[in-house]
């Protein structure tokens, strides 16, 4: 079945700078990869999401990239802000299918 | 528009009793999903309903769970004979079940077992 990493577990920035979160999935047949912010006490909610059809979306200061061939994924988020800081989940899927989710990343964006 | 709704929000119960968990999905979302979030981890799939077909039941740790969906509209978690091991927040999620679906969740159900 599907095995999703995430890396970094918890990352630190100053507010303003880039943070760089990395997925790797080992299904070649996912197809449908979503980011989702958690914050404390409430449920997941989705902030960007690709398909395998194409190998980057961006929206606003947040951005995706996807190497099917590497079969890895990136969350991009620029010009961080202390509202950011959240946990992060990748998760891969045979979408419509359930999601296959990795372990998380906490990011704090220091003022 | 209304998200997808779980109630209650907060569950605490003894070791060995029964509990029922409920999800509203958003109208007209022919998928649902059933996830478990330990403290701390990340999520785990525990069931998949796609409109009429016979539920994904893969995820489901032990014959202690079971899930019902009534038509494409609400369902329920059931766990049997709880443990301390079940304690953890319960997530639906619903989706309109196409190819291009997207998984909105509801704000979870944490269960504490004593």
């Amino acid at each position: 079945g599907e095995n999703v990493e995430q890396h970094p577990s918890t990352l630190s920035v100053q507010e303003g700078d880039s943070a760089v979160i990395k997925c790797t999935y080992s299904d070649s047949a996912s197809n449908y990869f979503p980011w989702y912010k958690q914050e404390l006490g409430k449920g997941p909610q989705l902030i960007i999401d690709i398909r395998s059809n194409v190998g980057e979306k961006k929206d606003q200061r947040i951005a995706v990239t996807l190497n099917k061939t590497a079969k890895h994924f990136s969350l991009h988020i620029t010009e961080t802000q202390p509202e950011d800081s959240a946990v992060y989940f990748c998760a891969a899927s045979r979408s419509p299918d359930k999601l296959i989710f990795g372990t998380g990343t906490r990011l704090q964006v220091f003022p | 528009g209304a998200g997808v709704s779980q109630s209650p929000s907060n569950k605490v119960t003894e070791k060995g009793k029964d509990v029922e968990l409920r999800c509203d999905p958003i109208s007209g979302h022919t998928a649902l999903y059933w996830y478990r979030q330990r403290l701390g981890q990340g999520l785990e799939f525990l069931i998949y309903f796609q409109g009429n077909s016979a539920p994904d039941k893969s995820g489901l740790p032990s014959d202690r769970f079971s899930a019902e969906r009534t038509g494409e509209s609400v369902s329920t978690l059931t766990i049997q004979r709880t443990q301390q091991e079940d304690s953890a927040v319960y997530l639906c999620a619903s989706s309109l079940g196409t190819t291009t679906d997207t998984q909105y969740f509801g704000p979870g159900t944490r269960l504490t077992v004593l």
